[in-house]
């Protein structure tokens, strides 16, 4: 059974700061690596996702992956209020999504 | 953009009640999901569906069925609801197609769930 872990659980940053959210998982077959993000009282919804090692960005979001590591992190260039979320990562294995219990991001103004 | 639709929106239900959640997604997606989520945490895998007639136990499926009657329809019911179902529950499909999008899911809205 896949294991996926996200720290921290919960980060307070300022307007303007960088923000660095971790997801571990346990499989190293894993073949798909996603973020989603849930702002409140929403639904979840995909936001970027990578299935190589290495780097990809989108505009203030990168994703980085390092699968001998069992690694993968998002990070927020120059965090905005509306980033503030409940961001989930998901991996694909087995046949399944597997998703992490989340990181709850708030950046104050 | 794929869309998905749950009802209803809101239930209250009584200990020992019957409920059952709807889903509809209209994007032929074959896989579809139902979730759980409480208060501040991720998402509990319930059931899910690789087609129309099938259903697969997830994570924490006792208490729960689910039913797919066709491609585009997926249902949770719960026989016998307890206030520990309580819950906001969330509805995703997904391609089964290979390739890096086998991962996305796309959610409904949610079903606010509270049983007394």
């Amino acid at each position: 059974q896949q294991n996926v872990q996200q720290s921290p659980e919960s980060l307070i940053v300022p307007e303007g700061a960088r923000t660095s959210l971790n997801c571990t998982f346990s499989d190293s077959a894993s073949q798909y690596f996603w973020w989603y993000r849930q702002h409140s009282g929403k639904a979840p919804k995909a936001l970027m996702s990578i299935f190589s090692n290495g780097e990809k960005e989108e505009g203030r979001f990168t994703i980085h992956l390092n699968k001998a590591s069992l690694h993968f992190s998002l990070h927020i260039r120059d965090s905005q209020p509306s980033d503030s979320a409940l961001y989930l990562c998901a991996v694909r294995g087995n046949n399944r999504i597997f998703f992490g219990d989340g990181t709850q991001l708030v950046v104050k103004p | 953009e794929a869309a998905v639709t749950q009802s209803p929106r809101n239930k209250v239900a009584v200990t020992g009640g019957k409920v059952t959640l709807s889903c509809n997604q209209t994007n032929n997606h074959n896989n579809m999901y139902w979730y759980r989520q409480d208060t501040g945490h991720g998402l509990r895998l319930i059931h899910y569906s690789y087609g129309a007639g099938s259903t697969e136990k997830g994570d924490i499926p006792d208490g729960y069925k689910a039913s797919r009657p066709s491609q585009e329809n997926f249902s949770l019911i719960l026989e016998l609801a307890t206030p520990s179902q309580t819950s906001v529950y969330f509805c995703a499909s997904g391609d089964a197609a290979g390739g890096v999008n086998y991962a996305e899911q796309f959610f409904g809205p949610g079903t606010r769930l509270t049983v007394l």
